[in-house]
């Protein structure tokens, strides 16, 4: 596809629950970012990589988070043990470059996550 | 980085011109100013994005006075459809990928 495609774009789980959220990226993008976004707030920062490795990690709240990018395409991250607070709307982003490099993000439209 | 204050929302009518003004007091030298818009339900959308003076695409106008110190998205006449929340980012040549978005302003065009 043209775009970032997220799936689930829904997902509603219970509490402890173990969650993965996909993200496939535009074809050719070398960075890919994950973000988390609460109802009212703007996106809050999580992981950002640079083909397959993770180049910052700093913003993954705990242990309980975990992202991947095997090939340096599609992402997956994942959530163990879900508690309610991971409830967010979890978007992700590509561009053609990564840090040092002003160009645009592309978003998906993301995957909103309940915990119940 | 540096934090950005905006209003929390703005009101307008279809046909008119939008000005969202954004300050920026702590900008550092090698920071750009970018802005995105955000529809319900859909991830953030590049608008624009500028280091000094003027910069115009198809979408927006976006001023930046000499201190840099503030910035200002401008809207030509909006319709309905630019309803949305406008973020305004500082971003860092040497981190660019690490956004602070902020809560944004919500703007809403009435008919």
């Amino acid at each position: 596809g043209a775009g970032v495609s997220q799936t689930p774009s829904n997902k509603v789980t219970e509490k402890g629950k173990y969650v993965e959220l996909r993200c496939d990226p535009i074809s050719g993008h070398t960075a890919l970012y994950w973000y988390r976004q609460s109802l009212g707030q703007g996106p809050e920062f999580l992981i950002y990589f640079q083909g397959t490795g993770a180049a910052d990690d700093s913003g993954l709240p705990n242990d309980r988070f975990f992202a991947v990018r095997p090939e340096g395409s599609v992402s997956t991250l994942k959530i163990q043990r879900t508690e309610r607070g991971d409830s967010a709307v979890y978007l992700c982003a590509s561009s053609l470059g990564g840090a040092g490099n002003t160009g645009e993000l592309f978003f998906g439209e993301g995957s909103r996550l309940t915990v119940l | 980085l540096a934090k950005t204050t905006q209003p929390i929302s703005m009101d307008s009518y279809e046909g008119q011109e939008v000005n969202i003004t954004c300050s920026h007091n702590n900008i550092a030298t090698n920071d750009y100013i970018t802005w995105y818009q955000q529809f319900p339900s859909q991830g953030p959308r590049f608008i624009i994005q500028g280091y000094k003076t003027k910069v115009t695409n198809e979408v927006a106008s976006l001023f930046i006075p000499a201190d840099r110190k503030s910035s200002t998205l401008s809207l030509p006449r909006v319709s309905l459809s630019d309803t949305a929340v406008y973020y305004c980012l500082v971003d860092p040549m040497d981190s660019s990928y690490k956004l602070i978005f902020g809560s944004g302003t919500r703007l809403l065009v009435r008919p």
